[in-house]
């Protein structure tokens, strides 16, 4: 199994929900991220977790918040989202300082 | 601060010819990796670089990193119109850390 499976592949939120991506993964892969890309840009890092300990966060606002349950799932949680905030969010797994396996990613549309 | 800087940004490739990606980053790395995305699709891992002179390949890509440098290149070898994506490279900045700096991407279009 190489798959890292994203859910939601879409959602449309309001700016006053609450709701949560999805990520899991079964490679034994000890390093989980949360990318942003917005349309024709790079991905951007947003948080990783290395054996299930929060070891970046690249100054993200509060109102994105990351959790990893145990070594096979990564979740984040959104709440009182912007309109900016709309992008793809890619959940990434890898095994430490190796090349990393993307999901499908989620479709966010903040209204 | 460290920069990524892949040129050209943007490639029209003739079916069937050769064609080389450039990746320049700015700080000492000491892996390198390149990843291909198609339109609307998540990232796909193509080589990671580990070493000095280290070379890679994969169907019609070839990727090399000159450490002292700080390149890599991607080349393709007689284009074909599924190679067709955005290659991104990323640089490991922070050792141990897994903390990847991406460049802009180098979208390729291969036209017959």
């Amino acid at each position: 199994d190489t798959e890292v499976t994203q859910t939601p592949k879409h959602l449309v939120m309001g700016m006053t929900n609450k709701k949560s991506l999805k990520c899991e993964q079964h490679m034994g892969h000890r390093a989980m991220y949360w990318y942003k890309q917005k349309a024709k840009k790079p991905p951007e890092l947003m948080f990783v977790y290395s054996y299930e300990k929060l070891s970046i966060n690249e100054s993200v606002p509060s109102r994105f918040s990351p959790e990893c349950p145990n070594s096979s799932l990564l979740n984040l949680h959104l709440h009182a989202l912007q309109p900016e905030d709309s992008a793809l969010y890619l959940c990434a797994s890898s095994q430490i300082r190796d090349k990393a396996f993307f999901g499908q990613g989620t479709r966010l549309t903040v209204v | 601060e460290l920069k990524v800087e892949q040129n050209p940004l943007f490639l029209s490739m003739q079916e069937g010819k050769n064609y080389t990606i450039y990746c320049n980053y700015s700080t000492t790395s000491d892996r390198l990796y390149w990843y291909r995305q198609d339109p609307g699709k998540s990232l796909e891992s193509l080589f990671v670089l580990l070493s000095n002179g280290a070379v890679k390949q994969e169907g019609r890509l070839m990727a090399s990193l000159d450490t002292k440098a700080r390149l890599s290149t991607l080349h393709i070898t007689a284009a074909v119109h599924d190679l067709s994506a955005t290659y991104f490279c990323a640089v490991d900045i922070r050792y141990g850390n897994n903390r990847l700096a991406f460049g802009k991407g180098n979208q390729v279009v291969v036209i017959p």
